[in-house]
């Protein structure tokens, strides 16, 4: 059953802590990406990797971090420098790099501040 | 950046009805595509326009894009309360494989 799943899908964070999302294909895509959803703001991109060991920044990247170490996972941290985290956190992925490329979407997590 | 802009906002309509919804966006693009979010859940690829073709249909679904106008409109005949989700449009206008994507245009279908 191949797909992009994302752990948790709840996640509370304390203030000054770090926490890590998970996102995780088996769709062999090349490419990932990490969205943020607010509430009337639609998506708004925060890292997206092209290739193992390579990623850019998004529009939104400070306060957030990621690494590509394994083309199936692409984790986001969320770091104590990012002062309004709670948000729906959402991970894609696509085949290739063309312009063409459907995105496939990971069911989300959300993100709350204790 | 967001590219993509939906209008109206939010669209209530009886299960039968048709619902449309455009989109606009300010610099040229190779494709737009369209996108369903359930509440609370991921996206979902519903269709894709090149710039070169002016409509695609979808089973009830019906995309038509004006490059002169830069704007696209999603049609959904013969709505049903399953249809009741946002919709987002997204082109690739920033390039490198990246989608910017609209705001979302909720729509609710009533049984």
């Amino acid at each position: 059953d191949g797909g992009i799943t994302q752990s948790p899908k709840y996640l509370f964070r304390k203030e000054g802590q770090n926490v890590t999302l998970s996102c995780e294909q088996n769709l062999n895509h090349d490419a990932m990406y990490w969205y943020r959803q607010d509430p009337g703001q639609g998506l708004r991109l925060i890292y997206y990797s092209q290739i193992v060991n390579d990623f850019q920044k998004g529009d939104i990247a400070e306060g957030y971090s990621v690494s590509r170490e394994k083309k199936e996972s692409f984790p986001l941290t969320v770091t104590s420098a990012q002062k309004n985290p709670t948000a729906f956190y959402l991970c894609a992925s696509t085949r290739g790099i063309g312009n063409q490329e459907t995105q496939y979407f990971g069911p989300g997590t959300r993100l709350l501040v204790l | 950046s967001q590219q993509g802009e939906e209008d109206p906002q939010a669209l209530s309509i009886q299960e039968g009805e048709n619902a449309t919804m455009n989109c606009s966006y300010k610099t040229s693009i190779n494709n737009l595509q369209w996108y369903r979010q359930n509440s609370g859940r991921g996206l979902v690829h519903l269709i894709l326009i090149r710039s070169n073709e002016r409509e695609k249909h979808s089973g009830r679904l019906r995309v038509t894009l004006d490059t002169s106008k830069k704007s696209s409109s999603l049609l959904i005949t013969a709505s049903r309360a399953a249809d009741t989700a946002s919709y987002f449009c997204a082109t690739d206008a920033e390039g490198n494989n990246r989608l910017a994507f609209g705001k979302g245009n909720q729509v609710v279908v009533i049984p």
